[in-house]
């Protein structure tokens, strides 16, 4: 099975609360992120999360990180059109001293008046 | 600050050329990485490094080779392009454990 799954879409209505799920795999994971990757555009850090942590809020964006289910959520509340984007869901660890980041196949946001 | 630089930005090859992907980043980052990105498939690690001099295979390297001579360089090749490899790549950097940067991607069509 893959490292990271996500499930592909999610629909919403403007103004409402989005909720993008994601599980991993690796319990040695150290850190997870949120990416945001726009129409043409490389992938840009939305936030992040320490895997001793079980939430982090900024602004409208919430993640929860359930350690013993390995899974993790970004609430993206009061959604806005300009929110529509693909979203990634990734995981880092150490390997031979290195990070290797694995991302999961990401899930397009679609937001709707 | 230019960040993560790619070139080029976009490219058509036929079956069979070769060609080489550039990546630059000003930020004097260790890591550096090659991912391709198709439809529904996410992010797949070609090659990475952790260090000048260095690489690495991920997880789908057959058909590329990369170099790093400079630490802010990370050069991916096609030796003999073929049209599977069509895709959108990218390259990232980051410091150990941080934040991941991206470049904006090639598109690399292959006829």
């Amino acid at each position: 099975g893959e490292d990271v799954e996500q499930s592909l879409f999610l629909s919403v209505r403007e103004g409402d609360s989005s909720v993008i799920n994601c599980t991993y795999t690796d319990s040695s994971s150290t850190y997870l992120y949120w990416y945001k990757q726009e129409p043409g555009a490389g992938l840009q850090l939305l936030t992040y999360i320490f895997s001793n942590m079980d939430m982090k809020q900024d602004q409208r964006l919430t993640v929860l990180l359930n350690k013993k289910d390995k899974h993790l959520s970004l609430r993206i509340a009061d959604t806005q059109t300009g929110d529509s984007a693909i979203y990634f869901c990734a995981e880092s660890q150490a390997s031979g001293g290195s990070y290797i980041p694995t991302f999961g196949r990401g899930t397009s946001l679609i937001v709707h008046p | 600050n230019a960040g993560v630089t790619q070139t080029p930005k976009f490219r058509v090859l036929k079956t069979g050329q070769s060609m080489t992907l550039l990546c630059a980043q000003d930020m004097n980052h260790e890591y550096m990485y090659w991912y391709r990105q198709d439809p529904g498939m996410g992010l797949r690690l070609i090659h990475y490094s952790v260090g000048e001099g260095t690489t690495a295979k991920g997880e789908v390297p057959d058909g590329y080779n990369v170099s790093r001579l400079k630490k802010q360089n990370f050069l991916l090749g096609l030796e003999s392009a073929a049209p599977s490899q069509t895709s959108v790549y990218f390259c990232a950097s980051k410091v150990g454990s941080g934040e991941l940067f991206f470049g904006e991607g090639s598109r690399l069509t292959v006829l």
